[in-house]
This record gives structure tokens, C-alpha cells and sequence, in this order.
């Protein structure tokens, strides 16, 4: 099985800030990985698909990249709006994994 | 607009079966996949499994022997079977759509979700 591990946990951050997380593959997947966005009793939203392809209606300040094995989410001004939960998601193994989520709080 | 709802029990009695559906509404079930993910209380997301409109499946297999994921092509619907349930199996329960990357086959994300359904295991 492939294991995805995300850093940090949970980051702190302010509006306008730029913030980064981290997605490390335990192998590489190529750029098999998505990013999915979960605000707090909601279901989860797509907002990046093979690593760097912004979903449609996803707002541009959110940017993804990597490969291989390494891979990051880039928020470029956080809103009040991004104040949420942040997983990634292996599609490179027939049996799908998810990262444990990276909770971005408000400082 | 293609829109995903879960249904089923709220609560199950351990060593029973949970049995959950999810019906597809504004689209068709095919030619996509599509996938169970569930989520413990207060913890991260989990892939259940998924099967594929043709009925291949596939499954996480720490659950594989006990799950079984169907598809009702005349209801617009497929559906989770988990078997011997536990405590450990409460979890809000999700369904979802499973869309290749265009101009790929095997290259996959989920786009569309349902809200959830919370299903608690509890005598």
C-alpha cells in the first residue's frame, strides 16, 4: 500500500498570509495525487487533481505541484474561507490513500 | 448538474451489516466509477472502495474481506454492504463520483460528493 503523510498537521496562519503544505508519497506516484478541501461538517471539495490542475470554480489563489514523490498545496493570500482541513489523495495504486489532513486554523 | 445523496440506517448493532446507498441524481452512472470514504469522528478520511459502471471493483484491504460495493444501473444507484460491523466502524460515510483526468484511463480524482451520512455502531 502506498502511504501519504502530509506536514505540518495543523498550521496557524493569518488573512493575506501565503501558506504551504506538504504530501510525501512512501513511492513514487508520478503526478497521481489531488487535493481535496474540507471545511468543518461538510463534505469534502475538490480543489487540485494530478497535482497541479485547478478544478473548475476553484478560486486561483490555490496552486498545486510536485512529482514523484513530493508534492505541495500553496494557498497565495489566505481568505477567511480557507480556515479548513486539507487532505491529499493517492490515485497512482488501484487502492486509493488519503493523506491525515493538514488543519489550517486562524491566528 | 450531477448531484450524490447517501441513505441508510443511522445506527447498527455490532456484529450486524451496515448497508448504506447512494443515489445518483442530474447524471448517469455511467461511464464513471464510483467510491464509498468514510471518516471517523474527529479523525481523517478513509477509502472504503469503488466500482467501476461495468461492476469491477476494488477495495481498501483493510476492510476487503468484510465489504462488498454494488451498482443498480436502473435506479441510478450503487450501494455499501459492510459486514461483522464494530465501534470502531462509526464514521460519517460518504459517497462519491470518480472521474479519469482527461485523456487518461487509470489517472483518477473524486469530483463529485455526497453530504454524508453518519451511521453509529452501537447496541
Amino acid at each position: 500500500d502506498i502511504q501519504m503523510t502530509q506536514s505540518p498537521s495543523s498550521l496557524s496562519a493569518s488573512v493575506g498570509d501565503r501558506v504551504t503544505i506538504t504530501c510525501r508519497a512512501s513511492q513514487s506516484i508520478s503526478n497521481y495525487l489531488n487535493w481535496y478541501q474540507q471545511e468543518p461538517g461538510k463534505a469534502p471539495k475538490l480543489l487540485i487533481y494530478a497535482a497541479s490542475s485547478l478544478q473548475s470554480g476553484v478560486p486561483s489563489r490555490f496552486s498545486g505541484g510536485g512529482s514523484g514523490t513530493d508534492f505541495t498545496l500553496t494557498i497565495s493570500s489566505l481568505q477567511p474561507e480557507d480556515f479548513a482541513t486539507y487532505y491529499c489523495q493517492q490515485s497512482y495504486s488501484t487502492l486509493y490513500s488519503f493523506g491525515q489532513g493538514t488543519k489550517l486554523e486562524i491566528k | 448538474q450531477v448531484q450524490l445523496q447517501e441513505s441508510g440506517p443511522g445506527l447498527v448493532k455490532p456484529s450486524e451489516t451496515l448497508s448504506l446507498t447512494c443515489t445518483v441524481s442530474g447524471g448517469s452512472i455511467s461511464p464513471y466509477y464510483w467510491s464509498w470514504i468514510r471518516q471517523p469522528p474527529g479523525k481523517g478520511l478513509e477509502w472504503i472502495g469503488y466500482i467501476y459502471y461495468s461492476g469491477t471493483s476494488n477495495y481498501n484491504a483493510s476492510l476487503k474481506s468484510r465489504v462488498t460495493i454494488l451498482l443498480d444501473t436502473s435506479k441510478n444507484q450503487f450501494s455499501l454492504r459492510l459486514t461483522s460491523v464494530t465501534a470502531a466502524d462509526t464514521a460519517v460515510y460518504y459517497c462519491a463520483r470518480v472521474r479519469p483526468v482527461a485523456g487518461t484511463y487509470y489517472q483518477h480524482y473524486m469530483d463529485v460528493w455526497g453530504k454524508g451520512t453518519t451511521v453509529t455502531v452501537s447496541s
